[in-house]
């Protein structure tokens, strides 16, 4: 059983670019979830797909968007990058969108914005 | 609205000593809570959670947490710290939101063992 993967681990994007992130979740999991980490801070959420709809987001602006796929594969997209996006852009699934559930996360993309 | 409240970012014990980091959540139901452990470099990875039932969780590397209502915390101990528990520890709370799996975190506790 594979656990969730997550690309690039590492990338550098200029102010004003955008940026995808790409997610495969666990398997058997139709949840996706995408959290912020900025350092020196706990995980931030971003949004939650189940099959392939966004169901919750947090206090993010709309140029934070995303998408989920047939396979529950999930990407981030950011766009106009702003250097506080500058972080680590945690992944993560689970079974459903129960509350009780683990989520399992990747272990993330540093993203820097110069 | 559900908040985790960590006290104490970093944390310093000796090697072989009591491990105790602190959390304490508010929530207007029932909570999930979980605590997480995140290595140099690395995602998280779930140290244990509770949802119902025993108050007293055992979870992995010798972990355990208590869940206490009256005093809403949610405390997590070790009872001999070991160098490789050098780690932040984040601990975090679900709550169902309009459909989806709200999980609010806490700004995590760096833990420090000294040989």
């Amino acid at each position: 059983e594979t656990g969730v993967t997550q690309s690039p681990t590492h990338l550098i994007k200029t102010r004003g670019q955008q940026v995808t992130l790409r997610c495969s979740s666990q398997s058997g999991h139709n949840t996706v979830s995408w959290y912020q980490q900025a350092l020196g801070q706990g995980p931030q959420f971003i949004f939650q797909y189940y099959r392939e709809e966004e169901n919750g987001r947090g206090n993010f602006p709309p140029r934070f968007s995303g998408l989920q796929f047939p396979n529950y594969s999930s990407e981030l997209n950011v766009n106009a990058l702003e250097l506080d996006d500058s972080a680590l852009y945690l992944c993560a699934s689970s079974l459903d969108s129960g509350t009780g559930n683990t989520i399992y996360f990747g272990e993330g993309s540093w993203l820097t914005v110069v | 609205a559900q908040s985790v409240t960590q006290l104490g970012s970093h944390v310093s014990v000796s090697e072989g000593a009591l491990v105790l980091l602190r959390c304490n959540y508010s929530s207007s139901v029932p909570p999930y809570l979980f605590w997480y452990v995140q290595y140099p470099n690395q995602g998280l990875q779930l140290l244990l959670k509770y949802t119902t039932g025993a108050t007293l969780v055992k979870g992995i590397n010798g972990f355990e947490a208590e869940f206490k209502k009256s005093e809403t915390s949610f405390h997590l101990t070790k009872p001999s710290a070991h160098m490789s528990d050098a780690a932040e520890y984040f601990c975090a709370v679900s709550r169902s939101s309009g459909g989806y799996q709200k999980v609010t975190f806490g700004i995590g506790t760096k833990l420090q063992v000294i040989p």
